[in-house]
């Protein structure tokens, strides 16, 4: 089992629609999580952070952590063309470590 | 305050040369992590580099190399380049190695094509 998973998508919701994406990780005492966006041909850009259980939201955006059920999603509510990218969880694991591990990424697709 | 820079961002080497990849870091940030990411892939862990030490490694071969310099900017060098080589090369910087809830700034990456 990979320690990170995403669907890799495509994800293709219509312009104004919830986008959902999830990532599950295998290690429990994981702490913090991220989400960056990666749009073709270009380098990863930091969206969101959080550590703790429930939800954190900015602008548009809203990430959920369930440490209980082992994963942390990010809703992109009213989706606009330009959130079409990829999407890449990043989680702590325990085990001492501070380096995190990336998830595949998932491919999202707004259409108009 | 400049971001991350890399150069050179594209690069085609033939199989068996040495590269150089080189990355500034963001004003301020004295962690430096490289990552190695293949078409449709997430990035994966090459090295990490803080206050001019290896921090940790993932699984690649000694071939894959580094260095930090006193201004927190870092090489990567690969030798005896292999076809699977071939990939985008992430460069990082974040605040601090020593904290799990920092971020990374990414360099806009360099396009590396073994032949």
């Amino acid at each position: 089992q990979k320690e990170v998973e995403q669907n890799s998508g495509p994800l293709s919701v219509p312009e104004g629609a919830i986008a959902s994406l999830n990532c599950t990780y295998s290690d429990r005492g994981s702490q913090s999580f991220f989400w960056y966006r990666q749009y073709s041909g270009k380098s990863p850009e930091l969206i969101m952070f959080i550590y703790s259980n429930g939800d954190k939201e900015d602008g548009r955006f809203t990430a959920q952590l369930n440490k209980a059920s082992q994963y942390v999603s990010l809703l992109i509510r009213d989706s606009q063309p330009s959130d079409s990218a990829t999407y890449l969880c990043a989680v702590y694991l325990t085990g001492g470590s501070y380096i995190p591990t990336f998830g595949r990424g998932t491919s999202l697709i707004v259409h108009p | 305050e400049t971001g991350v820079t890399q150069s050179p961002t594209h690069l085609i080497k033939t199989r068996g040369q040495q590269v150089t990849l080189r990355c500034s870091s963001q004003s301020g940030h004295n962690t430096v992590s490289w990552y190695q990411q293949a078409l449709g892939q997430g990035p994966q862990f090459i090295f990490q580099y803080y206050r001019e030490e290896e921090n940790g490694r993932g699984n690649f071969p000694p071939r894959f190399s580094g260095l930090q310099f006193p201004n927190y900017s870092s090489e990567l060098n690969v030798n005896a380049l292999e076809l699977d080589d071939s990939a985008l090369y992430l460069c990082a910087s974040s605040l601090s190695a020593q904290s799990r809830s920092y971020g990374y700034t990414f360099g806009s990456g360099t396009r590396l094509t073994v032949v």
